[in-house]
């Protein structure tokens, strides 16, 4: 079976400040891998996936293999990057989400 | 469309309704996704249909929930003698293709399910 794993339930930085949110994954076979973004009255939106390698409102994410890992990463935080951050995969089982990870930055 | 559409966004039922949940795709797509979200959770997968065939239905936690799409387009959600535990989002999303690798879902705007 198929599992997305985000450990951190709510991570709070202030703005400026780099942010890394963490995605572990368990899949037997080649993941593919995205995260979403949920703001605050807004619908669930695509905003990476890792076939892509792009770099979008400044995130990136690598996957790494060996560590079965697809954490998302900024080097300076914005306050309008406060959302609910998903991480997803898609694989015989269609897609899967993790839990997500409320991101709130401070001023 | 401007994007995928759901209604209602809020449903109060009564333990033992039925309830039926409408999603509105993007027009000209293909591929319709049912999610089901509990509070403090991602997105749980429900079913899919690749235009009015119900391909996988392997999510549906019951014989009580059904979904259709009989003309490749709108799709319902129906649920039968609701529980609380059914108390949920019911996220609908599309995407353009059949192939679900790779292509974005459009997710709607959810309709949140309260059973008391």
């Amino acid at each position: 079976a198929q599992r997305v794993t985000q450990p951190e339930k709510l991570l709070s930085v202030f703005k400026g400040a780099p942010v890394e949110l963490k995605c572990n994954y368990s899949y037997s076979g080649s993941p593919e891998l995205f995260w979403y973004v949920q703001y605050s009255r807004q619908r669930l939106q695509l905003l990476l996936r890792h076939i892509s390698r792009e770099s979008i409102k400044g995130f990136t994410a690598d996957l790494n293999k060996g560590e079965t890992s697809f954490h998302l990463k900024k080097p300076f935080a914005q306050e309008e990057d406060s959302a609910m951050y998903y991480c997803a995969l898609i694989g015989a089982d269609g897609l899967t989400f993790g839990k997500g990870t409320h991101l709130i930055i401070q001023p | 469309g401007a994007g995928v559409s759901q209604s209602p966004r809020y449903k109060v039922a009564k333990r033992g309704q039925d309830v039926a949940l409408r999603c509105d795709p993007i027009s000209g797509h293909v591929s319709l996704f049912w999610y089901q979200q509990a509070l403090g959770q991602g997105p749980e997968f429900l079913t899919y249909f690749q235009n009015e065939a119900q391909l996988d239905k392997s999510g549906l936690p019951s014989d009580r929930f059904f979904a259709e799409r009989p003309e490749g387009s709108v799709s319902t959600l129906k649920i039968q003698r609701t529980q609380q535990e059914d108390s949920a989002v019911y996220l609908c999303a599309s995407s353009y293709t059949e192939l679900i690798s790779y292509n974005e879902q459009f997710f709607g705007p959810g309709t949140r399910l309260t059973v008391l």
